[in-house]
């Protein structure tokens, strides 16, 4: 089955306790971005990655990194996190490889408490 | 800057009904345009998409008109149905520009 798969779905952690939450895709694509969904502001990119070794910010990329060593996989590092970073996350990738934004397949969501 | 803006955070809407979902958008360099459906606990599904080129686009019980002139497009669905209760998000993108810009949401309720 055509999925993207994220973990943890859910997690409650404490200011400035580095974690990671992984993204991986099985559908081959070249293509993959991290938003974020908070109320009254709809989804708002991070960070995208084309392919291989290439990421690019997006619209809210401070206090996050990310990599991309591996096609299928683009995990969200968050060094120090804030309770300003208290969001659900959505991973999603798409064939496109990026010349046009495509049909993008979303993650199911990770919900992210900092306190 | 919201260059994406759905106005309306909810609707509510009988059953059999016509379902009518607005966006306006800012950037005039905008191109192409996407429908996304979000279920409650579930990350959004691609539901339609239409080119800068059209102003019409119809899949089954959805269809979408854009209006590039007044920077509009709408969402409508005929005749609405209760499995179509979810939050739609319209989104923008720039044709190689490797980003879609989202709405903030509206909520449909569809009432039996």
């Amino acid at each position: 089955e055509a999925q993207v798969t994220q973990n943890p779905r859910y997690l409650i952690t404490v200011t400035g306790k580095k974690l990671t939450v992984t993204c991986s895709q099985n559908m081959n694509h070249e293509y993959m971005s991290w938003y974020r969904q908070d109320p009254g502001l709809g989804l708002r990119q991070i960070y995208y990655s084309m392919n291989v070794e290439v990421t690019d910010k997006g619209d809210v990329p401070e206090g996050y990194k990310v990599s991309r060593k591996e096609k299928r996989n683009f995990p969200l590092i968050l060094e120090s996190p804030s309770p300003n970073q208290t969001s659900l996350y959505f991973c999603a990738s798409s064939l496109s490889g990026g010349r046009d934004p495509g049909e993008l397949f979303f993650g199911e969501g990770s919900r992210l408490t900092v306190l | 800057d919201q260059q994406v803006k759905q106005n309306s955070p909810s609707l509510s809407v009988q059953e059999g009904r016509i379902s009518i979902l607005n966006c306006d958008y800012t950037n005039s360099m905008f191109d192409y345009f996407l429908w996304y459906k979000k279920y409650p606990a579930e990350g959004p599904t691609f539901l339609i998409s239409i080119s800068s080129i059209k102003d019409k686009n119809e899949d089954g019980r959805f269809t979408v008109f854009l209006n590039k002139s007044a920077k509009h497009l709408s969402l409508h669905i005929v005749p609405s149905q209760p499995g179509d209760s979810a939050v739609y998000f319209c989104a923008a993108a720039i044709q190689g520009a490797q980003k879609l810009v989202f709405g903030q949401g509206t909520r449909l309720t569809i009432n039996p």
